[in-house]
């Protein structure tokens, strides 16, 4: 089945530690996942994605590996800021298209 | 995202009454998506279109109904069948034939009383 499970679900960091989260997904997965971004009120913003055929991604202070073994994926967000403070979602694709989302992680910066 | 619109953001109405939600995209994709949203719950996906004149049933399907009869625009109505109307909606779409992105509108909040 689709199913995508992220942990922890609350994460305070210290402004300018590292962030980790992790999601773990079920067989039938595809070859691709998305983290997405919100902020309280809008709408979620991709922030950065990688396809199966790698292992790790980075964009600046954000880095995204996949382990496909284990089937779990993993957003590190490094020198964290406050404006990072937000909800994360993780996703993983799925038959037709289809993304399965997470529930969320809320990451607060402290500064 | 800039290019996909919902309107209006914020939606009260009365239990018992339809309501139609409003997706617009001028971004030429493919693929929409309607996502309803509530605190804890992520985003748990309604209705997609992979292409015009053509939507299949999602996760959470019962109480909602779709069209698709033009590429830019999946409307989504919120029928007095829905138990539980009262939720943030968000749109999103994707150009689709192997690109995954989907990027999403600013949602609907709806309020049913």
């Amino acid at each position: 089945g689709e199913n995508v499970e992220q942990h922890p679900s609350t994460l305070s960091v210290q402004e300018g530690d590292s962030a980790v989260i992790k999601c773990t997904y079920s067989d039938s997965a595809s070859n691709y996942f998305p983290w997405y971004k919100q902020e309280l009120g809008k709408r979620p913003q991709l922030i950065i994605d990688i396809r199966s055929n790698v292992g790790e991604k980075k964009d600046q202070r954000i880095a995204v590996t996949l382990n496909k073994t284990a089937k779990h994926f993993s957003l590190h967000i490094t020198e964290t800021q406050p404006e990072d403070s937000a909800v994360y979602f993780c996703a993983a694709l799925y038959g037709n298209n289809r993304l399965a989302f997470g529930k969320g992680n809320q990451v607060v910066v402290i500064p | 995202d800039g290019g996909i619109t919902q309107s209006p953001k914020y939606l009260f109405r009365k239990e018992g009454q339809n309501v139609t939600l409003s997706c617009e995209q001028n971004l030429n994709h493919d693929a929409m998506y309607w996502y309803r949203q509530d605190p804890g719950q992520g985003l748990r996906l309604i209705y997609y279109s992979q292409i015009v004149n053509d939507f299949q049933k999602g996760d959470i399907a019962e109480g909602y109904s779709v069209s698709r009869e033009k590429k830019e625009s999946f409307p989504l109505t919120v029928t007095s069948a829905q138990k539980n109307p009262t939720a943030f909606y968000l749109c999103a779409s994707s150009a689709g034939a192997g690109s995954y992105e989907q990027y999403f509108g600013p949602g609907t909040r709806l309020t049913v009383t």
